[in-house]
C-alpha cells in the first residue's frame, strides 16, 4: 500500500480566511513533505519533515505554517494568503529504500483557489 | 545551468509507436534517479527507479550513465494510456534521513490513435 490522503480535495478561501490542509499516511514513513505546484510546472519543495522535526523551510513566506502532529500526519495552516499563491498543494511521504535510495509518493493534492 | 534538464516536448506519436526520453542532470555527486509520470490536474506518480544496471518493467525500460550524467526512459508499444507528463526527478548524495527531489522542467507525451 503506498496510499497518501490528502483533505480537502478542493478549497476557495478570501483572502482573510485562516484555513488549514491536511495529510495522512500509514506507511510508517518518517519523512514527509509539502509541495506546490503551479500549472505546467515541476512541484516546488516547501517543506521537509523529517521523524517530526522541520528539517527543510524553502524560504516559504510564514502565511505558510506546517505542523506534524505526529509521524503520520502533516498539516499546512494557511493565514492571510494572496491570489497568487492559488495552486495545487501537494504532501508526500518516503522511506529510505534497501538500496540506500528514498521513494517518494505524493497525495492527490489540494487544489487550492485564493479569492 | 538548470539541475535537471528535459526536452519538453510536446511528443506526439501514433499508438504501437516506441519513444524514448533523456534527461540530464548537472550534479555529478547525484545518488538516485526516478522517473514520474502526472496525468493532467493529478498528482506525480513513481514510474520507475533507475539503477545504474539499466532496467525494465514491462514496456518500461530506464536506464543511467553516470559519466555523462544522462538518464533515459524508453516506451515501446505506445498505448492512449501513456499519454502524460514524464518527470525526471534526482536526488543528490547526502547524509540526511529524507530524500529533496530535483525535478526536470517535464516531458509532454500524447499518444493518438
Amino acid at each position: 500500500d503506498t496510499e497518501v490522503t490528502q483533505t480537502p480535495k478542493h478549497l476557495v478561501m478570501g483572502m482573510t480566511n485562516k484555513k488549514s490542509l491536511k495529510c495522512e499516511q500509514h506507511m510508517g514513513h518518517r519523512a514527509m513533505y509539502w509541495y506546490k505546484q503551479k500549472a505546467k510546472k515541476p512541484p516546488e519543495l516547501m517543506f521537509v519533515y523529517s521523524y517530526e522535526k522541520l528539517s527543510i523551510n524553502e524560504s516559504v513566506p510564514s502565511r505558510f505554517s506546517p505542523e506534524c502532529p505526529n509521524s503520520s500526519l502533516l498539516n499546512l495552516h494557511l493565514h492571510a494568503l494572496q491570489p497568487e499563491d492559488s495552486a495545487l498543494y501537494l504532501c508526500a511521504s518516503s522511506q529510505r529504500t534497501s538500496g540506500g535510495s528514498y521513494e517518494q509518493y505524493f497525495g492527490p493534492g489540494t487544489r487550492l483557489t485564493v479569492t | 545551468r538548470k539541475e535537471v534538464e528535459q526536452d519538453p516536448g510536446p511528443f506526439n506519436v501514433p499508438e504501437g509507436a516506441t519513444v524514448a526520453f533523456n534527461c540530464t542532470y548537472s550534479n555529478s555527486a547525484s545518488q538516485s534517479f526516478f522517473w514520474y509520470r502526472q496525468d493532467c490536474r493529478k498528482e506525480p506518480k513513481l514510474l520507475m527507479s533507475v539503477y545504474s544496471s539499466g532496467n525494465e518493467d514491462g514496456r518500461f525500460t530506464a536506464q543511467l550513465n553516470r559519466a555523462s550524467q544522462y538518464i533515459s526512459l524508453l516506451i515501446r508499444d505506445s498505448k492512449l494510456s501513456d499519454s502524460a507528463t514524464y518527470l525526471c526527478v534526482v536526488i543528490p548524495a547526502g547524509g540526511t534521513s529524507y530524500g529533496k527531489l530535483t525535478f526536470g522542467q517535464g516531458t509532454i507525451l500524447t499518444v493518438h490513435p
